[in-house]
């Protein structure tokens, strides 16, 4: 079945640092999500990628999908201590499936003051 | 609009019994997602329901299985637990069952097996 392989699982950074999670898909994904988790909460959507090659930006946040539509990345500028969470993305096979989203293990962003 | 709602957050059984969760989804969802979520497997996809048919299923064994009402609110069923299945399980709702469509997730039913 499809897979989605996320790195690196933990990531430590000091404050003010950058930040990049990176995802692959084992199949071409039709698109990819990416959500964000804080500590003791449930997974929040950020934003979704579905063509080949595009980038979108959320303030200090930039999403890539990559020109095959089997990798993505995410990159923070300049962290900040709201950033704390994990980051998840999710891809959804091309091509329709009887499979939902896969989701990849998540990045744990630690980031010391 | 309301969210997602689960019930119970918390839960603690024992080896061998069987556990129902229940999601409601926001108001006019008609899909619904349910996830199993454990520090080593992280996020693993259990099924969707959509008018209240299975629409996917992943893969996990027969003990796990769920429904969806007329209402869209769905309920999971473990039986025979084990402790493997400690995990917080989270539901989700959207629209359709577009996959393409963002999904809200509920705040999850922490399930401690014993």
């Amino acid at each position: 079945g499809q897979q989605v392989m996320q790195i690196p699982q933990y990531q430590h950074v000091q404050e003010g640092e950058d930040f990049t999670t990176y995802c692959n898909s084992s199949t071409t994904l039709s698109n990819i999500q990416w959500y964000k988790q804080r500590p003791g909460g449930h997974p929040v959507f950020l934003i979704q990628l579905v063509k080949s090659g595009e980038v979108k930006k959320q303030k200090r946040l930039t999403f890539q999908f990559g020109e095959a539509k089997k990798n993505s990345s995410l990159h923070i500028t300049a962290t900040q201590t709201t950033d704390v969470g994990t980051y998840f993305c999710a891809g959804a096979a091309a091509g329709g499936g009887a499979d939902g989203l896969t989701f990849g293990k998540g990045t744990h962003l630690i980031i010391q003051p | 609009k309301a969210g997602v709602t689960q019930t119970p957050r918390y839960l603690i059984k024992t080896r061998g019994q069987q556990v129902t969760l229940s999601c409601s989804p926001i108001s006019g969802h008609r899909s619904v997602s349910w996830y199993q979520q454990t520090p080593g497997q992280g996020l693993q996809f259990l099924f969707e329901y959509f008018s209240e048919t299975q629409r996917n299923k992943g893969n996990f064994p027969g003990r796990f299985s769920g429904r969806q009402f007329s209402n869209s609110r769905s309920e999971m069923n473990v039986s025979t637990l084990e402790l493997g299945d400690s995990a917080l399980y989270l539901c989700a709702s959207r629209p359709t069952a577009e996959r393409s469509i963002e999904q809200f997730f509920g705040p999850g039913t922490r399930l401690t097996v014993l």
